[in-house]
């Protein structure tokens, strides 16, 4: 079945440094990916798609690459601040395109004054 | 434009009992699933519904059910609770692949 991995260990940086988050994927191939943000006791919140014939995809200080070879995806937030703090989920679409959604465990990021 | 509104936000049951939980998706959407999240980790599928109709289910038993109505509005309903299905379950509204959250119902199962 398919696996997603991502960083289990909170990811601790310093204001304005930037925060690099990484989702790796085995037995199976999205036709895309999702990032969302969720903050503690809120639901997700959508940030960025990328399909699998785009390699980077970029909105405001969020960017994301997809190497569909390495079955790796990295979510890049520059100029980090600590209203960025939050956890971190990636999603990638469930085989057949049905709109099924399968998440990672999700990346805690705090980011520190 | 209200967003995804899920009830209650807070729930205790004891385990065996029944519980519906209740979604009104964003204005315009159609097709809603509902997550499981358990503390520490990410969203599970449950099913998602579409023109009233189960188009998808996860890896959940019989014991978790849901409707749609007309309206898109939609309900999850668990019987014979479990300590383990104490979670935060989270309804979803869509209209294309980007999905958009409720802020959930904290059920506990004592």
């Amino acid at each position: 079945s398919q696996k997603i991995e991502q960083n289990s260990e909170a990811l601790n940086i310093q204001e304005g440094k930037t925060a690099t988050l990484t989702c790796n994927y085995t037995n199976y191939s999205p036709a895309y990916l999702q990032w969302y943000r969720q903050d503690p006791g809120r639901g997700p919140v959508f940030l960025l798609l990328i399909r699998e014939n785009e390699k980077e995809k970029r909105k405001e200080r969020l960017k994301v690459t997809f190497d569909t070879t390495l079955k790796q995806s990295l979510f890049h937030i520059t100029a980090s601040q600590p209203a960025d703090s939050a956890t971190y989920l990636c999603a990638l679409d469930g085989p057949g395109n049905t709109g099924k959604l399968i998440f990672g465990q999700g990346t805690t990021l705090q980011v520190k004054p | 434009d209200a967003g995804v509104t899920q009830s209650p936000t807070h729930l205790i049951k004891t385990r065996g009992q029944q519980v519906t939980l209740r979604c009104s998706p964003k204005s315009g959407h159609d097709t809603v699933s509902w997550y499981q999240q358990a503390l520490g980790q990410g969203p599970q599928f449950i099913f998602q519904y579409y023109e009233e109709e189960e188009r998808q289910r996860g890896n959940f038993p019989d014991r978790f059910s849901g409707h749609q109505f007309p309206n898109y509005s939609s309900e999850l309903n668990v019987n014979a609770l479990l300590l383990g299905d104490s979670a935060l379950y989270l309804c979803a509204s869509s209209l294309d692949e980007k999905l958009f959250f409720g802020s959930g119902t904290q059920l506990s199962v004592l």
